[in-house]
Formats: C-alpha cells, sequence, structure tokens
C-alpha cells in the first residue's frame, strides 16, 4: 500500500463547477497535509495546508481533513481554465515529505 | 525575494558519466530536501538535509547516488556513472518549517 494514494484521473469538470479532489494515507501519525499545485512542465507551489480535522478555507480552496477516516481533500469552487494542473497531496514525516502521485484536474470552458 | 534556485536548468550527459546537481535554498531555510520526478510520474524522495545532516539516506536509488550540504546553505546532489534511467526532472525544496516546501525550478537530467 502506498502511503499517499490519488486517483490519477484526468478529473473534468466544467468552468465554474466545484472541483473536489480526494487523497487517502496509511500512516496514522502524520499530522500535517498540503495541497500542492504543479502546472505542466513547472515546479510544484503549495496551495494549502491543513493542521486539524475539519475544514480550511483561503479564497477558492478548502481543503478538508479528517483523520479518522485517513482522507484530505480540495475542493476547489467557481473552477476556472487557469486551475487545470496536477494537484498533489502530501503529509509530513520526521524526516521527509511524502507525495502522493497526483490527480490531473482538467477545466473547460 | 528570492526564491530557491537549481543549476544546471538542462543537462545532456553520456551513459557512464558523473554529474553534480546544485540546489541554493532560500536563506534561512534550515530543511532541505531533493526529489526526483520522472516524466508523467510523482515525485520520488531521494534526500532529507536539517542543517547539514542528512538523518534519512534510504530514498537514494542506489550507492552511485550521494548528496552534501555544507554551511547548512548549497546542496549537491552527485550521480556517477550515470544510467539511462536516472533521466529525470531533480527537483530541490526547501523549508523554514520542514513542512511547507518551497520547490526550485528543477534540473532535466538527460542520460544518452
Amino acid at each position: 500500500q502506498k502511503e499517499v494514494e490519488q486517483n490519477s484521473g484526468p478529473l473534468s469538470v466544467p468552468e465554474g463547477a466545484i472541483a473536489s479532489l480526494n487523497c487517502t494515507y496509511s500512516d496514522r501519525v502524520s499530522q500535517s497535509f498540503f495541497w500542492y499545485r504543479q502546472y505542466s512542465g513547472k515546479s510544484p507551489e503549495l496551495i494549502m495546508s491543513i493542521y486539524s480535522n475539519g475544514d480550511k478555507e483561503d479564497g477558492r480552496f478548502t481543503a478538508q481533513l479528517n483523520k479518522a477516516s485517513q482522507y484530505v481533500s480540495l475542493l476547489i469552487r467557481d473552477s476556472q481554465p487557469s486551475d487545470s494542473a496536477t494537484y498533489l497531496c502530501a503529509l509530513s514525516q520526521p524526516d521527509k515529505l511524502i507525495f502522493g502521485t497526483g490527480t490531473r484536474l482538467q477545466v473547460f470552458p | 525575494g528570492a526564491g530557491v534556485s537549481q543549476s544546471p536548468s538542462n543537462k545532456v550527459t553520456e551513459k557512464g558519466k558523473d554529474v553534480e546537481l546544485r540546489c541554493d535554498p532560500i536563506s534561512g531555510h534550515t530543511a532541505l530536501y531533493w526529489y526526483r520526478q520522472s516524466l508523467g510520474q510523482g515525485l520520488e524522495f531521494l534526500i532529507y538535509f536539517q542543517g547539514n545532516s542528512a538523518p534519512d539516506k534510504s530514498g537514494l536509488p542506489s550507492d552511485r547516488f550521494s548528496a552534501e550540504r555544507t554551511g547548512g546553505s548549497v546542496s549537491t546532489l552527485t550521480i556517477q556513472r550515470t544510467q539511462q534511467e536516472d533521466s529525470a526532472v531533480y527537483l530541490c525544496a526547501s523549508s523554514f518549517d520542514r513542512e511547507r516546501a518551497f520547490f526550485g525550478p528543477g534540473t532535466r537530467l538527460t542520460v544518452l
């Protein structure tokens, strides 16, 4: 079992819709979780971090964490074509940051 | 301010040659990570430095790979006797809190 699992996609949503990206993890000890966005040919950039159960909102982005069920999700409201990218889920361990393989999101006009 | 920089941006080498990849982290960031990303794949963890120390080297793919960090700043990833399967983008990231990482632009390595 991979430590961080994501559906590779692509997830296709129309412009203006809500995109929902999901991630499950196996390490019950991890306390810190992150979402990174990676445009094609570019490096990952951090867009959200979440540390406690519940929701965390930042603009059009909402991260959700459920430690009991070991999943993290990212909601993107009012999706725009510029949101089209690969979204990487990550968790922190004592000596490393572990990334999932990412979900490719396509937002079509 | 200045972000993470990596050099060279592109490196083409012949199989069997040694290569050195350099990473300049954001000033003051004590944590530094190296990852490898093959085409269309996720991020493969290679090594983590806290200051100049690397507590976990288990991610290095083979003994041909080594890394060092000096002065708590610049890091070098060295690959000896390169193989075609080493071809990938090598990404460096730094962090001030060991968790929120800021990535450099990467070095694209092609082994012919």
